[in-house]
């Protein structure tokens, strides 16, 4: 079955500062990853996919994550965090049961002081 | 483009009441649409998978009595909670699959329901 593992419940990070959110999978075949953000009392907005091509992928608002097949991981990056920047980051993987379903992780929650 | 909506956005009803809660895609059709179940500070949980003029598939665990799906066009998709208790309170999120884009989903806001 796939999963995605997001280790850390929370990242604290200060303003200015690069930030790095992770995510591990576990697939059978060709993963096809994403990121999404989600701000209080809403739902998912989406920020990145990696389906294959080029290991470093880039998004909205300025964030990028790199998958790693070896490390089996597809952390989220972004050089320089903002204080709006805090909100709940989830990663999911595509289900290869069910092309159309996404399985996510427990979500990372990531604070971005001032 | 891409956008989802959902309607009401908080609802609040009594024990024994139905509510229906609306998904619609305003922007582009969506063959399918996903409805979502999150606890507080919980991941999203799958209730099931709507496909247009078809019966939806529900996720292990899912009563379908209980989760009434319509997805009766390809713009708009409907979750009806039955008979609903206390313990149904919780943030409904739907999302839709465009037809063109194979595998990004598209959110919406979310539904707040809360059963006294």
């Amino acid at each position: 079955a796939q999963s995605v593992a997001q280790p850390e419940d929370q990242v604290n990070v200060a303003e200015g500062n690069p930030l790095t959110v992770k995510c591990t999978y576990s697939v059978s075949g060709n993963p096809y990853l994403f990121w999404y953000v989600q701000y209080p009392n809403r739902g998912l907005q989406f920020l990145l996919k990696y389906i294959t091509g080029d290991n470093l992928v880039k998004g909205s608002y300025g964030f990028e994550a790199e998958f790693n097949k070896s490390q089996t991981s597809f952390h989220l990056k972004k050089p320089s965090a903002l204080v709006s920047d805090s909100a709940l980051y989830f990663c999911a993987v595509r289900d290869s049961r069910s092309f159309q379903k996404l399985v996510f992780g427990t979500g990372t929650r990531l604070l971005v002081s001032p | 483009g891409a956008v989802v909506s959902q309607h009401p956005s908080r609802v609040i009803c009594k024990s024994g009441t139905s509510v229906k809660i609306e998904c619609r895609s305003l922007d582009f059709q969506a063959t399918t649409m996903f409805w979502y179940r999150q606890f507080p500070k919980q991941s999203l949980m799958l209730m099931a998978t709507s496909n247009e003029g078809s019966k939806a598939t529900y996720e292990q665990g899912v009563e379908k009595d209980k989760f009434l799906i319509n997805h009766a066009s390809l713009t708009l998709s409907t979750l009806t909670v039955t008979s609903a208790h206390p313990e149904d309170s919780s943030f409904y999120i739907c999302s839709a699959r465009e037809v063109q884009a194979s595998y990004e989903q598209y959110f919406g806001p979310g539904t707040r329901l809360t059963v006294t």
